[in-house]
C-alpha cells in the first residue's frame, strides 16, 4: 500500500518568503508527527497531531512556524517571513493511532533550502 | 527528561565481520527504545523496538539489540555485515504513559568496505 508521501520534495526560497510543506500520512493513521532534521543530526520533533488538533506543538522553534490538518488526513506545514536557519530536511511520519510503541512510518522529506 | 547519546558519530567495519552501534539513554520513567535506519535519499525505517516483554530483542535484516537497565544502554549489533547495511542509524528513546514523543540521537554512519 501506499506509504507516507510529502511534497515537494526539494524547496529553494529566498529569505523572508513563505513556505508551505505537504504530508499526506498512510490513510487511515490518525496520529501524525512534523519533525525536522538539520545536516549531521538526528530528527527533532515540531508538532504531534491526534485527528485535526494538535496534541503537542512543544517542538515549534517560534510562532513563525505553524501546522495544520483540517480533515484529520493531509498536513501542511507553514513557515513564515523564512530564515537561513530554517534549511533542513523536514520529516512527516504518521502513526495508526499514537500509542506509545506504535510504530512511526516515515516519509522521504522535504529538503528546505533558504538562501 | 529524556535523551539518548550515540557514542559514535562514524563506524567503519568490513563486510561480513560484527557489527556494534553504540547507544546510552537518559528517561526518568520506563523507557521505550527503538533503532530507525535511514538509506540515502529515503524515509526512516524501524528497526527495531523494546517493549519491555524481552531484554534482547531482534529485528530485520538480522539486527538485535540488548536492553541494559543497569547500564542504560540499547546497544545494536549484528553478526555479520553486508554492504547494504550502510546507512545512518537512530537510536531512539521515548518515555511511557504519556503522548509518545520520541528523542532521536545524532545518529551513527555505518560504512561497511568490501
Amino acid at each position: 500500500g501506499a506509504g507516507v508521501s510529502q511534497t515537494p520534495s526539494n524547496k529553494v526560497t529566498e529569505k523572508g518568503k513563505y513556505v508551505e510543506l505537504r504530508c499526506d500520512p498512510i490513510s487511515g493513521h490518525t496520529a501524525l508527527y512534523w519533525y525536522r532534521q538539520s545536516l549531521g543530526q538526528g530528527p527533532e520533533f515540531l508538532i504531534y497531531f491526534q485527528g485535526t488538533g494538535a496534541a503537542d506543538d512543544s517542538g515549534l522553534p517560534n510562532d513563525r512556524f505553524f501546522a495544520v490538518r483540517p480533515e484529520g488526513s493531509v498536513s501542511t506545514l507553514k513557515i513564515q517571513r523564512t530564515e537561513r536557519g530554517d534549511s533542513a530536511v523536514y520529516l512527516c511520519a504518521s502513526s495508526l493511532s499514537g500509542l506509545d510503541l506504535e510504530t512511526q512510518y516515515f516519509g522521504p522529506g522535504t529538503r528546505l533550502l533558504v538562501l | 527528561a529524556q535523551s539518548v547519546t550515540q557514542l559514535d558519530s562514524h563506524v567503519s567495519v568490513s563486510e561480513g565481520t560484527p557489527v556494534l552501534l553504540r547507544c546510552n539513554y537518559s528517561s526518568s520513567y520506563s523507557p521505550s527504545l527503538f533503532w530507525y535506519v535511514q538509506h540515502p535519499n529515503k524515509g526512516l525505517q524501524l528497526l527495531l523496538k523494546y517493549t519491555s516483554a524481552a531484554t534482547l530483542v531482534k529485528g530485520i535484516n538480522g539486527f538485535e539489540a540488548e536492553f541494559k537497565k543497569s547500564e542504560t544502554s540499547f546497544h545494536l549489533t549484528k553478526p555479520s555485515a553486508h554492504m547494504s547495511d550502510a546507512a545512518e542509524y537512530f537510536c531512539v528513546v521515548s518515555e511511557k504513559g504519556g503522548s509518545y514523543i520520541p528523542t532521536f540521537g545524532r545518529g551513527t554512519s555505518l560504512i561497511v568496505h568490501p
